[in-house]
């Protein structure tokens, strides 16, 4: 199963784009990346997800370079509310169901 | 669309007792997920359900049971609490039965304080 490897922590000034990496070397043709993010005790919220092509929503864009081993998730403007834990996932599992693996994520702070 | 909710918000339990988390899932999904959040190990998958069926299950002691019933509702149980057992627990579901794609949405979750 695809490990991703993220930075612990990041820093962002409001109002401006937040960058967040992530590598996933090992990345199957048919597994999927996710981004989930969860702010302090409380669920977490999914973002966006995509499998070869970018994708952008209404939260943030999602760019998956052309070899698949890395991507990065884009908050066009960050907000303090986008303070958070950031997940990049690698869906797991093949067959029958399947599991997000979280691993550690990066602790984004957004500051004033 | 209401999301998924899990009941009771808060428990405080004592080691031995067992104890029982419901989650709801949104309406139409049929897949429910269940995962363990710890300061230490962090957000770690124990099982999914999927029509009544376990289909899959992370890597947790016995003492970890779950199970779904017919209107995708799903309740997990852990037996002979210890006190490594107080955690989040979050609850997920989704809609597609398998394959590709498919978002996994998460409930406020229930933290269980074992003492």
């Amino acid at each position: 199963d695809a490990k991703t490897t993220q930075p612990p922590s990041m820093d962002c000034a409001e109002g401006r784009a937040a960058n967040l990496p992530c590598n996933h070397s090992t990345i199957s043709g048919n597994e999927y990346v996710y981004w989930y993010r969860q702010i302090h005790s409380q669920g977490p919220q999914y973002i966006i997800h995509g499998l070869k092509n970018n994708e952008t929503n209404e939260m943030a864009s999602l760019i998956i370079t052309e070899d698949r081993k890395s991507s990065t998730l884009i908050l066009p403007h960050a907000t303090l509310r986008d303070t958070a834990v950031y997940y990049c996932i690698v869906r797991v599992g093949r067959n029958s169901g399947y599991a997000l693996n979280f691993g550690k994520g990066t602790s984004l702070l957004v500051t004033p | 669309k209401a999301g998924v909710t899990q009941t009771p918000r808060y428990l405080i339990k004592t080691r031995g007792q067992q104890v029982t988390l419901s989650c709801s899932p949104i309406s139409g999904h049929r897949s429910v997920s269940w995962y363990q959040q710890t300061p230490g190990q962090g957000l770690q998958f124990l099982f999914e359900y999927f029509s009544e069926t376990q289909r899959n299950k992370g890597n947790f002691p016995g003492r970890f049971s779950g199970r779904q019933f017919s209107n995708s509702r799903s309740e997990m149980n852990v037996s002979t609490l210890e006190l490594g057992d107080s955690a989040l627990y979050l609850c997920a579901s989704s809609s597609a039965p398998r394959g590709r794609g498919e978002t996994q949405y998460f409930g406020p979750g229930t933290r269980l304080l074992v003492l």
